[in-house]
């Protein structure tokens, strides 16, 4: 069975530059989740997604933040404009219900220079 | 305080020990527990739920402790492969899971 898609796996980019990050959930999955990760501040929650609604987003940091669910089968997180401060792993993780075990993406290892 | 608190490490353990890790969490009316595993540059992956009459799989035995609100992962005959990051989850009020910063686990030979 395919797990959670994340792409791209890797990013490098300049600050200013528009970032687009993609996933695709567990097909029957209700819940999404987008988290970000790294050392000094842990998995952090962005924002979470029922049944293609944003119902939570007060992680994201700020309004260069944003992440969308047209449908049920994908999710974006895009940050615009880029700042070196974003560079972390970004997770995107789906589950049956929000509070169901959550299954996650390998990942995408962003970098802002 | 924070909703899910755990001792970061490192555990540095030799082959072969038993190790055990705590977690405790604040909100009283939680009702789901996980333990889940990150190796170094990878996700996280869950490891096992944990009951309230507390599981075994394997090596691994999971308890939780209503009263004082604490979960705890025992680890017996530990290998080399056990190290990793191990995250306590718990779902929070609004019923969602919340991921604890994780205990590292370094098991040397």
């Amino acid at each position: 069975d395919a797990g959670v898609i994340q792409s791209p796996r890797h990013e490098v980019t300049e600050m200013g530059q528009e970032v687009t990050l993609r996933c695709k959930p567990i097909s029957g999955h209700n819940s999404l989740f987008w988290y970000r990760q790294t050392m000094m501040r842990g998995l952090e929650l962005l924002i979470y997604f029922n049944n293609n609604v944003p119902i939570d987003d007060s992680g994201m940091p700020e309004d260069r933040f944003s992440a969308k669910m047209p449908n049920a089968s994908f999710s974006t997180l895009k940050i615009q404009p880029s700042e070196p401060r974003d560079s972390a792993v970004y997770f995107c993780a789906s589950s049956l219900t929000k509070d169901q075990p959550q299954h996650f993406g390998d990942g995408t290892r962003l970098s802002i220079l | 305080r924070k909703e899910v608190e755990q001792d970061p490490g490192p555990f540095n353990v030799p082959e072969g020990a038993t190790v055990a890790f705590n977690c405790t969490y604040s909100n009283s009316a939680s009702q789901s527990f996980f333990w889940y595993r990150q190796d170094c540059r990878k996700e996280p992956k869950l490891l096992m739920s944990v009951y309230s009459s507390g599981n075994e799989d394997g090596r691994f035995t999971a308890q939780l402790n209503r009263a004082s609100q604490y979960i705890s992962l025992l680890i017996r005959d530990s290998k080399l492969s056990d190290s990793a990051t191990y995250l306590c989850v718990v779902n929070n009020a609004g019923n969602m899971l919340t991921f604890g910063g994780g205990t590292r686990l370094m098991v040397k030979p």
